[in-house]
């Protein structure tokens, strides 16, 4: 069964230091998204592209935070510098373009950032 | 905006009892409802979604939940609790642009 992969799962890392999660959808779904989920939270929206083109970036904090999927297919998210608050789980998912009929979203399991 | 309330951030139930999940949600238009099951450290796994036609929506390992329009509810229930579904489970509503809105989550326990 296909399914989302992503790298690394864990992640510890000193603050002011930088930080890349790689993200590799299902193949053949346009959409991906970046979830960042705080210990005891839901997953909020970071980032959602669209093949290649950034749909939704609202609430991802520019000034540390870049996102990238360069050829509409892996993406990958960048934190410089991180900070203790950037301490959490960060969720990829895809989705087909055509999700009329579903709205799903499949998820891979997930980096674990600590921020020392 | 679309929203998703969960009430009760923990829940406990022994095993073999009913499993009540409460979620609640707001939306603009007629909702696409989903929830989902994260076990500890992994991603999360869909349980089972509403988009139209029947409002009774049976999902994986036995949990089912009913979209209430009237009450603009969507609660998840399993007849008889599992050790094993020991999780946090998250209801969420699509919004208009597609995105997932996530609840701030439930964690069931369950004691033998």
């Amino acid at each position: 069964e296909a399914e989302v992969a992503q790298s690394p799962r864990y992640k510890i890392t000193e603050k002011s230091q930088a930080v890349a999660f790689w993200c590799d959808p299902i193949s053949g779904h346009a959409t991906l998204y970046w979830y960042r989920q705080i210990l005891g939270q839901g997953p909020e929206l970071l980032v959602q592209f669209q093949d290649e083109s950034v749909v939704d970036d609202s609430q991802l904090p520019k000034d540390r935070f870049s996102a990238e999927r360069l050829k509409g297919v892996d993406s990958t998210l960048k934190i410089q510098p991180a900070e203790l608050g950037d301490s959490a789980m960060y969720l990829c998912a895809s989705s087909p373009i055509d999700r009329s009929n579903t709205g799903e979203l499949f998820f891979g399991e997930g980096s674990r950032l600590t921020v020392l | 905006a679309q929203s998703v309330t969960q009430l009760g951030s923990h829940v406990s139930v022994s095993e073999g009892a009913l499993v009540l999940l409460r979620c609640n949600y707001s939306s603009s238009v007629p909702p696409y409802l989903f929830w989902y099951v994260q076990y500890p450290n992994q991603g999360l796994q869909l349980l089972l979604k509403y988009t139209t036609g029947a409002t009774l929506v049976k999902g994986i390992n036995g949990f089912e939940a009913e979209f209430k329009k009237s009450e603009t509810s969507f609660h998840l229930t399993k007849p008889s609790a599992h050790m094993s579904d020991a999780a946090e489970y998250f209801c969420a509503v699509s919004d208009v642009t597609d995105k997932l809105i996530f609840g701030t989550g439930t964690r069931l326990q369950v004691f033998p």
